[in-house]
């Protein structure tokens, strides 16, 4: 199954609003991990969040994470058209161990 | 840093052939390797995940006869599909991870289309 589970599965905002992704999961992580992938293209490592932290920021990517929720949030402040992509959460128990995917969400930043 | 290719980024074939495709990493290396599969607009499935030196660990449902998985060097994974049909036909991605790092690196893909 599924470790992640984003939501809403697409969005769709005006350039310079900001755009909420909310992601759910099932089993116990060591991190959770957002990435963006370009139409076509590979995925882009964007943030790592550690199961003993809450919030996390990196320029205009804000990440915050409930371990009791099993849920985590990436926060894009003052969208840009570029920040059209696909977005994926991705947990994982740690080490060399594998991450699971979830399904995504597509956001589309209309200039 | 920490970049990951992978070769070809495109590939059409015919239907029984065999086709490799390589994933580097580029300036590290690379302990653990992982091979995905993405359909149109859905998620990564992970399909195996390789070690150097050591035989791959395939996920549950991947054919491992099919999807030969070989990880002869820190810096280098093949996989390589074997009689594809069309339905094989997919978006390809690797990704590699070092000691001392969650982070995984992942390559930009490889596009492949069955005939």
């Amino acid at each position: 199954s599924q470790q992640g589970e984003e939501d809403p599965q697409a969005l769709s905002i005006q350039e310079g609003e900001n755009a909420t992704m909310n992601c759910s999961y099932k089993t116990s992580i060591n991190n959770l991990q957002w990435y963006r992938q370009n139409s076509g293209r590979g995925l882009v490592h964007l943030i790592l969040i550690r199961s003993n932290e809450r919030e996390k920021h990196s320029g205009r990517l804000r990440v915050t994470l409930d371990t009791s929720k099993k849920s985590s949030s990436l926060l894009i402040t003052a969208s840009r058209a570029a920040d059209t992509a696909s977005y994926f959460c991705a947990g994982s128990p740690g080490g060399y161990q594998k991450v699971t995917f979830g399904i995504g969400t597509k956001l589309q930043v209309i200039p | 840093g920490a970049v990951v290719s992978q070769h070809p980024s495109r590939v059409i074939c015919k239907s029984g052939t065999s086709v490799k495709i390589e994933c580097r990493s580029l300036d590290f290396q690379a302990t653990t390797m992982f091979w995905y599969r993405q359909f149109p607009k859905q998620s990564l499935m992970l399909m195996a995940t390789s070690n150097e030196g050591s035989k791959a660990t395939y996920e549950q449902g991947v054919e491992k006869d099919k999807f030969l998985i070989n990880h002869a060097s820190l810096t280098l994974s093949t996989l390589t599909v074997t009689s594809a049909h069309p339905e094989d036909s997919s978006f390809y991605i690797c990704s590699a991870t070092t000691q001392g790092t969650d982070t995984q690196y992942f390559g930009p893909g490889t596009r492949l289309t069955v005939l």
